[in-house]
C-alpha cells in the first residue's frame, strides 16, 4: 500500500527566503508525481506535475524534483512571499487504478 | 481550460437526511471522476472511481449504499450522502480527467463544506 509523507508538518518563514518541502512514498512504481497547493477550506491549486521518467519541473518560483529509485520529492520555493502561505500537498499516481494517493501536507506561513 | 466546479459550496444539513453534491466538467469531457474526502489536518483520502455510464468503484472501509454515486454524462457526477449523519461532516472535493484509465491529470473541483447536525 502506498504511503506518503510529507516533512515539515509545518513551516513559518520570514518573507524572501528560498525553502524546501520534502516528500517521500514508499512504493517506486509510480506513473507521475504532483504538488498541490491548497488554501484554507478552499480546493486544490495544481502546481507542477512529474512524470516518472522526468527529473524536475520548473514553474516561476518553484522547482519540484523527483527521485523516483529513493521514494523522494522536494519543492523549492524562491524568495518567498506571504501570497505563498498555505498548504502545499504532495501526491503520487499509480497502481492499475492510477490511484492518486496524497500526503497530509505542509503548512507553510510567510510572515511579512 | 480544465475547468472543475462543485455546487453547493457549503451545506449544513440534519441527521439523518440526505444531501446531493454536484461536479461539473466545464471545458472538457470528464471520462473519469474522482471523489475524495478530507478531515480537518488529514489528507485527501479516495472515497470512489466512476467512469462515464458504469457503476462507481468504491475504495475499502468506504460504503456504497451510503455514498451513491452517479456518472451519468461526461460532464456531470453526482455524490449523494444518504441517511447522514455528524460523523459525516467533511469536506469533500471532487476530480475529473479527461481520459480512460485516469493515467492523465485529474483536475480538482474547489471542493464542498459539510456539516451535519
Amino acid at each position: 500500500k502506498q504511503e506518503v509523507t510529507q516533512i515539515p508538518a509545518a513551516l513559518s518563514v520570514p518573507e524572501g527566503e528560498n525553502l524546501v518541502l520534502n516528500c517521500s512514498f514508499t512504493d517506486s512504481a509510480i506513473y507521475n508525481l504532483q504538488w498541490f497547493r491548497q488554501d484554507p477550506g478552499k480546493g486544490l491549486t495544481s502546481l507542477l506535475l512529474i512524470q516518472s521518467s522526468q527529473r524536475e519541473q520548473t514553474s516561476g518560483r518553484l522547482n519540484a524534483s523527483l527521485d523516483k529509485s529513493s521514494g523522494r520529492s522536494t519543492l523549492y520555493i524562491a524568495a518567498s512571499q506571504p501570497g505563498d502561505s498555505a498548504t502545499y500537498l504532495c501526491a503520487v499516481q499509480g497502481g492499475s487504478n492510477y490511484k492518486l494517493t496524497f500526503g497530509k501536507g505542509t503548512l507553510l506561513t510567510v510572515n511579512p | 481550460g480544465a475547468v472543475v466546479s462543485q455546487h453547493p459550496s457549503r451545506v449544513i444539513c440534519k441527521s439523518g437526511t440526505s444531501v446531493k453534491i454536484e461536479c461539473r466538467s466545464l471545458d472538457f469531457q470528464a471520462t473519469t471522476m474522482f471523489w475524495y474526502r478530507q478531515f480537518p489536518k488529514q489528507s485527501l483520502m479516495l472515497m470512489a472511481t466512476s467512469n462515464e455510464g458504469s457503476k462507481a468503484t468504491y475504495e475499502q472501509g468506504v460504503e456504497k449504499d451510503k455514498f451513491l454515486i452517479n456518472h451519468a454524462s461526461l460532464t456531470l457526477s453526482t455524490l449523494t450522502v444518504t441517511s447522514a449523519h455528524p460523523e459525516d461532516s467533511s469536506f469533500y472535493i471532487c476530480s475529473a480527467s479527461g481520459s480512460s484509465g485516469s493515467r492523465s491529470e485529474q483536475y480538482f473541483g474547489p471542493g464542498t463544506r459539510l456539516t451535519v447536525t
